[in-house]
Order: C-alpha cells, then sequence, then structure tokens
C-alpha cells in the first residue's frame, strides 16, 4: 500500500504568521501532488496542485514539491482564522484515483 | 459548484440490512470516486468508474460493490452492513482522471450510521 503521511496536528499559529504543513509519501511513481482544505463537517475542496519540483504560489499559497525527498509542503503567508481546517495531501497512485494523507488540523488564533 | 448531489445524506440502518448510496453528477464526467472517511484513517477509496459499466476496486472494497450504468450516476452497495462501515461516505468526480488535472469534485458526504 502506497503510503501518503501527516503530522495529524493540531497545528496551532497566531494570525498573520506563516503555517507550514507537511507531508511525505512513498511511491516514488507519483507524479502529481495535491492539497485540500477540509473544514468541519464539510467536503474537502482543491486549494493547490504541483507537478514538478520546486515552488508554486498562488496567492497565499505556495506549495513545494521535492521529488528527489518524496516531499511535498504547503506554506500560508498571513494566516486568517478563516484558514483553520483540516489540510489533507493527496498524491496519484498508479491507477486512476488520489491517495490522501490523513490530514492535519490547522488552528489560526486570533 | 460542481453539480454532485448525494442521497442519501442521512442514514441509520441496522446490521445486516443492505444499503444502497447514490451519487449523482451533471458535469458529464468520466471519472466517479467513492471514498470513505473515518477519524484516524482519513479518506480511503473504495470503488472508482472510469466510464460507463467500467469500474475498479480500491482499498477498502471489501464489502461494497457499485455499479455505474448511466454516465450521471454512480451507486455503492453495501451488501450486508455491518457495524464496521459506520462511516463518512463521500463521492467525488474527476473530468480527465487524477494525471495532470487531478482535481476530484466532491460531494457533500453521506452519514451512515450502522447499529
Amino acid at each position: 500500500q502506497k503510503e501518503v503521511e501527516q503530522n495529524s496536528g493540531p497545528l496551532s499559529v497566531p494570525e498573520g504568521a506563516i503555517a507550514s504543513l507537511n507531508c511525505t509519501y512513498s511511491d516514488r511513481g507519483s507524479q502529481s501532488f495535491f492539497w485540500y482544505r477540509q473544514y468541519s463537517g464539510k467536503s474537502p475542496e482543491l486549494i493547490m496542485s504541483i507537478y514538478s519540483n520546486g515552488d508554486k504560489e498562488d496567492g497565499r499559497f505556495t506549495a513545494q514539491l521535492n521529488k528527489a525527498s518524496q516531499y511535498v509542503s504547503l506554506l500560508i503567508r498571513d494566516s486568517q482564522p478563516s484558514d483553520s481546517a483540516t489540510y489533507l495531501c493527496a498524491v496519484t497512485n498508479s491507477g486512476y484515483a488520489l491517495n490522501f494523507g490523513k490530514g492535519t488540523s490547522l488552528l489560526v488564533t486570533p | 459548484d460542481a453539480g454532485i448531489t448525494q442521497s442519501p445524506r442521512h442514514k441509520v440502518t441496522e446490521t445486516g440490512t443492505p444499503v444502497t448510496l447514490r451519487c449523482h453528477q451533471t458535469e458529464n464526467h468520466r471519472y466517479m470516486y467513492w471514498y470513505r472517511q473515518d477519524p484516524g484513517h482519513g479518506l480511503r477509496l473504495i470503488h472508482y468508474s472510469y466510464g460507463v459499466k467500467d469500474t475498479d476496486k480500491g482499498e477498502v472494497s471489501d464489502g461494497y460493490s457499485v455499479s455505474r450504468s448511466k454516465t450521471e450516476d454512480f451507486l455503492l452497495t453495501l451488501e450486508s452492513a455491518t457495524s464496521s462501515q459506520t462511516s463518512v461516505y463521500f463521492c467525488a468526480i474527476s473530468e480527465g482522471g487524477t494525471g495532470n488535472s487531478g482535481e476530484l469534485f466532491f460531494g457533500e458526504g453521506s452519514r451512515l450510521t450502522v447499529l
């Protein structure tokens, strides 16, 4: 079974700080990597995708990928209380579906 | 919002009874997925479909079957429900699979309790 590992948290950061979320994966053949956000009691929604090594920025979010280290991260700048949610790392498997990590709970305190 | 509807949204049933969850999409996407989400386990793939009548198993398929007779509908059946199948079930759709797209649109979830 291909593994996607995340620290479950909770990760607590003050408002305005940078939140750093990390994910490691075991399948060296994985090509596509995603971050989903899930608010309590809601369904997951895609916030970032990354396919090649390096950084990808979208607004306050930056995804970072290092395939050699099998590591993907998500940085959230200027964190807001509305960013408080569970963040799911997802990695393509050899088929047509995504493997998800168990998620990291983020709490942004005012 | 992606047009995905799951039904029922909530269901309580008894051990040993069959249960069918329905996922209906209006996006005409080729790929459809059923995941379950449990505390401590995250999202786990049950079954997926890559076209009408084309389905495959995920990592936790035992005790579940699926059918897709139309592009828009993907049914998940618990043949004989057990308490271990108490969970939140999410349907998801994708236009191009999970290659360079990878964007799964999720339904609102169906909370199933098996007593």
